[in-house]
């Protein structure tokens, strides 16, 4: 098993671009996860899913929209990229809800906004 | 929602005992206490779980009072190669949604 795997694994955008943050687990988990990590600081979740076609808004939604069409694909769409977006994003999935079951982590997206 | 609170961060010696504790007053009842790991430029990595009394792994231990509102992690006898942030992360249930609360972490630091 690969686990989970995102790509690109760094991408430097203009503000005002758009990009999609790929993210795919084949651990047939339901439940999958996006965070954002700012230097020094802990993880803020922005979106979650618990299953194909279900989605949710974390605690830092804005600026941000994502889609669950399948079990294994969890992508994260920034429409207009802003310098305040700058961060390090983890994909992540569960096989339950994260309170109760181990999470697994991607390698993260470096993301640089300028 | 369930806030965690832990130190900033500690300082340690190779072959100690490090015990990191995390304060969660207002953990969902239903909810466990989770530890991760995390070193530079990686995803978190999960270290251990529990729900109540002490849980013990291949790496460490996990104790947890009758109240649950706080946990303790314990790494016995740290090597250099233990030096990361550690977050202890409690689930939270809100209306409307459920979310999960990382807080800012521990950052451990092992000296030779």
């Amino acid at each position: 098993n690969a686990g989970v795997t995102q790509t690109p694994k760094f991408r430097i955008l203009k503000i005002g671009q758009s990009m999609t943050l790929q993210c795919t687990q084949d651990m047939n988990h339901n439940y999958m996860y996006w965070y954002r990590q700012d230097p020094g600081m802990g993880l803020k979740l922005i979106y979650y899913s618990v299953g194909a076609g279900i989605t949710d808004k974390g605690e830092v939604p804005n600026g941000y929209n994502v889609s669950r069409s399948t079990t294994e694909d969890f992508p994260l769409r920034l429409e207009l990229a802003a310098p305040s977006q700058t961060s390090v994003y983890f994909c992540a999935s569960s096989y339950d809800r994260a309170s109760q079951e181990t999470q697994y982590f991607g390698p993260g997206t470096r993301l640089l906004v300028l | 929602l369930a806030k965690t609170t832990q130190p900033i961060s500690m300082d340690s010696y190779e072959g100690q005992e490090v015990n990191i504790t995390c304060s969660h007053n207002n953990i969902a009842t239903n909810d466990y206490i989770t530890w991760y790991q995390q070193f530079p430029s990686q995803g978190p990595r999960f270290i251990i779980q529990g729900y109540k009394t002490k849980v013990t792994n291949e790496v460490a231990s996990l104790f947890i009072p009758a109240d649950r509102k706080s946990s303790t992690l314990s790494l016995p006898r740290v090597s250099l190669s233990d030096t990361a942030v550690y977050y202890c992360l409690v689930g939270a249930v809100n209306t409307g949604g459920f979310k999960t609360i990382f807080g800012a972490g521990t950052r451990l630091f092992v000296k030779a």
